[in-house]
């Protein structure tokens, strides 16, 4: 069974500028959650869908955008990039969304410069 | 949101047991324990959870104090590979991704040859 995958692995860009990455959950998991990952911040929480509906929002600004497919694949986007952005952004899918365990990719490495 | 506390950092010997504390003094009766733990240049994967009872599996064991306010993660025999940071997490199955599954610093764990 092939594992959370998410594209691309790294990313460079420029600020202003816009970006959008891809993750593709565990075959029959419908739940899909983002996390930004920085060395002073941690894991944060950014959001999580089910069914192509978001259904949870963590505290980050309207920059921060995702949407989930029909498939359950999901995209997030970063709009107007800020060098405050760099960070390891982190997928997790399970099926449901409660009571199992999570299963995360291995990450998308975006650099702003 | 309630919150645990571990060690910053652990260090152990290669085929030595590893004992790894968390304290959530605030836990409430729903809250499940999590561990999972992050390998370099790797997202966070799933290593065991408990409610009450000491739980074990292939990987780990977890040793729940009775008043459920700590708890233990053992690996039994660290390797080169157990090497990595190690979240203790609190979530409340009841509740979806993101309403609570916050990673706090976690302890990272050096495995000495």
């Amino acid at each position: 069974k092939a594992g959370v995958t998410q594209t691309p692995r790294y990313l460079i860009k420029t600020r202003g500028q816009q970006v959008t990455l891809s993750c593709s959950p565990i075959s029959g998991h419908r739940s899909v959650s983002w996390y930004q990952q920085t060395p002073g911040q941690g894991l944060q929480f950014l959001f999580e869908y089910f069914s192509e509906t978001q259904r949870n929002k963590g505290n980050f600004p309207g920059r921060f955008s995702g949407r989930q497919f029909s498939n359950s694949r999901s995209e997030m986007n970063v709009s107007t990039l800020e060098l405050g952005d760099s960070a390891l952004y982190l997928c997790a899918s399970s099926m449901t969304g409660y009571r199992e365990k999570l299963f995360f990719g291995s990450g998308t490495q975006l650099s702003v410069l | 949101d309630a919150k645990t506390t571990q060690p910053n950092s652990m260090e152990s010997n290669e085929e030595e047991p590893v004992h790894l504390p968390c304290n959530h003094s605030t836990i409430s009766g729903t809250d499940y324990i999590h561990w999972y733990r992050q390998l370099p240049s790797q997202g966070p994967e799933y290593v065991i959870h408990g409610l009450t009872s000491n739980v074990n599996n292939r990987m780990a064991s977890l040793a729940i104090a009775e008043d459920r306010k700590s708890s233990t993660l053992i690996l039994h025999r660290a390797t080169l590979r157990d090497a990595a940071v190690y979240y203790c997490i609190l979530r409340d199955l009841e509740m979806s991704h993101g309403q609570n599954f916050v990673f706090g610093p976690g302890t990272r764990l050096s495995v000495l040859p």
